[in-house]
């Protein structure tokens, strides 16, 4: 059964510098791209990051580039999601998400999240 | 960025009835859109991929169509399960965006 398991919310500061891991199970994780999504309360769903099997491409929405690094370490089968100069806007649960990846009828690759955890609830706040 | 647009935002529906949710997109995503369900305080849930594929152990009471701009989630008899918000999202260019979601409430 895949798992997906986050930690490392809570309280934090305006500009404070939490760190989210996401442990992962059940599957085998360096075979899988990861991504990083986010929901504010009573909101909608915001991609946030995502990363490749070996680290070698990276994605950011706009709204946290320059702040948040996504990073991975496939030995502890763990995600993360380093978070820098936090803001009131980015009060949010945090999801660790999979991806799977197909070629369509053209050949072409694609990917899609087809695994969720449970999230993490990261509220910045004074 | 490739906007993601649902209606409508609340559909009341009886249970037994159809529900049919819509998903426009600002340009041609071809058929990379996935349809995810989510119940409160819970993570959201693959229902559909590539517009129109079930995703593993999803009733086929769940249908997806579209391409292209246009596409549209079908729930053919809704159960009580199926009290929801819906959301679509495009995988087809970076950045990965989603609609707003759809509603789904009992009448």
């Amino acid at each position: 059964e895949v798992q997906l398991v986050e930690s490392g919310g809570g309280l934090v500061q305006p500009g404070g510098s939490p760190r989210l891991s996401c442990a992962a199970s059940g599957f085998t994780f360096s075979s899988y791209n990861m991504n990083w999504v986010r929901q504010a309360p009573g909101k909608g769903l915001e991609w946030v990051s995502y990363i490749t099997t070996s680290s070698s491409t990276i994605y950011y929405a706009d709204s946290v580039k320059g702040r948040f690094t996504i990073s991975r370490d496939n030995a502890k089968n763990s995600l993360y999601l380093q978070m820098d100069s936090l803001r009131a806007e980015d009060t949010a649960v945090y999801y660790c998400a999979r991806e799977m990846n197909y070629y369509d009828s053209s050949g072409s690759y694609w990917g899609y999240i087809d695994y969720w955890g449970q999230g993490a609830l990261v509220t910045v706040s004074s | 960025e490739i906007v993601m647009t649902q209606s409508p935002a609340t559909l009341s529906v009886s249970p037994g009835e159809r529900a049919t949710l819509s998903c426009r997109a600002s340009q041609s995503v071809s058929s990379n859109v996935v349809w995810y369900q989510q119940k409160p305080g819970q993570a959201p849930r693959l229902l559909m991929y590539g517009a129109s594929t079930r995703a593993t152990g999803i009733p086929a009471r769940f249908s997806g169509s579209g391409s292209g701009t246009e596409f549209t989630l079908t729930i053919s008899s809704l159960q009580s399960e199926d009290f929801a918000v819906y959301y679509c999202q495009q995988y087809s260019n970076w950045p990965r965006t989603f609609g707003q979601g759809t509603k789904v409430e009992i009448k």
